[in-house]
């Protein structure tokens, strides 16, 4: 059964700290991943896509990481803001444009 | 403004009743789909649509019934016999089936 776990479930940290959030995957064979934030209470939005043959891509202060042998991704937050709370859900496709499967989702809270 | 829409934003009813909720998208995207989220669980599909007038049942579709009579619109009814309906609905929508997605804002439905 394709699975994707993320870890932690929750972080909190101190504004201006950077944080890093796991995503480890078992989806074969595997097409992409895409890394979401999801503010409380609104809709998914798209972060950062890669493909198999991406090791990194950056989104201004978030850095993504991808490694296709171990099946497993991060997502680096450098210099974090006050909005940088919020959910991020790492998504992973499997080849031929087969369905999606979510993680549970990192909940990440920066206090000032 | 180009996007994806879902209304109401709060949505309450009653044990028995049936509910309608609405997505709408000016993308001209050709498929549309509908998660529920539960706290500290991932999206999971409920139903999808890959093109007008045809859509197919996701992992949780009991209890659910949908219609894509237009390509703007797919309509989510949570039928009484949905046995745990509050939860938070989010509609989203891609260019081709299982491309990347764009989310609406979400509509959560309570149960009184």
């Amino acid at each position: 059964k394709n699975q994707v776990e993320q870890s932690p479930q929750s972080l909190i940290i101190l504004e201006r700290k950077n944080c890093t959030l796991q995503c480890n995957y078992t989806v074969s064979p595997f097409s992409n991943l895409r890394w979401y934030k999801q503010d409380t209470g609104r809709g998914p939005v798209s972060l950062t896509i890669m493909t198999f043959s991406e090791n990194t891509k950056s989104n201004g202060r978030y850095t993504a990481t991808l490694d296709a042998d171990t099946k497993q991704s991060s997502l680096h937050i450098t210099a974090s803001q006050l909005s940088d709370s919020a959910s991020y859900i790492c998504v992973v496709s499997e080849n031929a444009g087969n369905m999606l499967t979510f993680g549970g989702g990192t909940r990440l809270m920066v206090k000032p | 403004d180009g996007g994806i829409t879902q209304s109401p934003k709060y949505l309450f009813r009653k044990e028995g009743q049936n509910v309608t909720l609405s997505c709408e998208q000016n993308l001209n995207h050709d498929a549309m789909y509908w998660y529920r989220q539960d706290p500290g669980q991932g999206l999971r599909l409920i139903y999808y649509s890959q093109i007008v007038n045809d859509f197919q049942k996701g992992d949780i579709a009991e209890g659910y019934s949908v219609s894509r009579e237009k390509k703007e619109s797919f309509p989510l009814t949570v039928t009484s016999a949905q046995k745990n309906p509050t939860a938070f609905y989010l509609c989203a929508s891609s260019r081709r089936g299982w491309d990347e997605q764009f989310f609406g804002p979400g509509t959560r439905l309570t149960v009184l």
